[in-house]
């Protein structure tokens, strides 16, 4: 019961660099979702995903794409790398209208950006 | 706008004490309202749901429309309740989770 499994789960980048943070889910379910967590601002919605095909903002998506590949995968993509995005990154799924509408997360990707 | 308010960034009490983490939403509607928690370096487990009302660990969380709050609550506190805990909301739609700010809480000795 692998659930939500995120990779790597620790990166450093120089500022500038692009990389690309993996999300797949088992559990079938249709929203996915993109966090970042910082101390004192708890969790904070960068993207997520409604359904397969389609993606959009949350709170704080500056810097950020995504790319919802198929019902399982959903992406998170930093083009240029700033300071700003050290952070641990979070990604959940869900499955709402359903009666289990609890989000599932993943174990967490460490970023460091120097 | 702030869905979610987590007034305590940190909270420490005493092992056996009584433990209350504050929570309190805004949102129109009929939200549903979770408590997860992050023992250190780990995932966001649900600890309990609104819906569910029900019992884990020890903890109970009730939730009051008219204050607009859903207070997590255990009667004696044990060591290994030291986590971060996180309120959640989840709107009507439910294609949103909305999280608090968190409340770190330390259970002494």
């Amino acid at each position: 019961n692998a659930g939500v499994t995120q990779t790597p789960k620790f990166q450093v980048l120089k500022t500038g660099q692009s990389m690309t943070l993996q999300c797949a889910q088992d559990m079938n379910h249709n929203s996915m979702y993109w966090y970042r967590q910082d101390p004192g601002m708890g969790l904070r919605l960068i993207y997520y995903s409604a359904s397969e095909g389609t993606t959009d903002k949350g709170e704080v998506p500056n810097g950020y794409n995504v790319s919802r590949l198929n019902k399982r995968e959903f992406s998170l993509r930093l083009e240029s790398a700033a300071p700003s995005q050290t952070s641990v990154y979070f990604c959940a799924s869900s499955d709402p209208g359903t009666a289990n509408t609890e989000a599932f997360f993943g174990q967490g990707t460490r970023l460091t950006v120097v | 706008a702030q869905r979610v308010t987590q007034p305590e960034k940190l909270l420490s009490v005493f092992k056996g004490a009584p433990v209350e983490l504050k929570c309190n939403y805004s949102y129109s509607g009929s939200p549903e309202l979770f408590w997860y928690v992050q023992y250190s370096r780990q995932r966001l487990q649900l600890l309990l749901r609104h819906i569910s009302r029900e019992s884990i660990k020890g903890f109970t969380a009730d939730l009051n429309k008219g204050e607009t709050s859903f207070h997590l609550k255990k009667p004696f506190a044990q060591e290994e309740d030291s986590a971060m805990y996180y309120c959640a909301l989840s709107g009507v739609s439910g294609n949103q989770f909305y999280f608090g700010t968190g409340t770190s809480l330390t259970v002494i000795p």
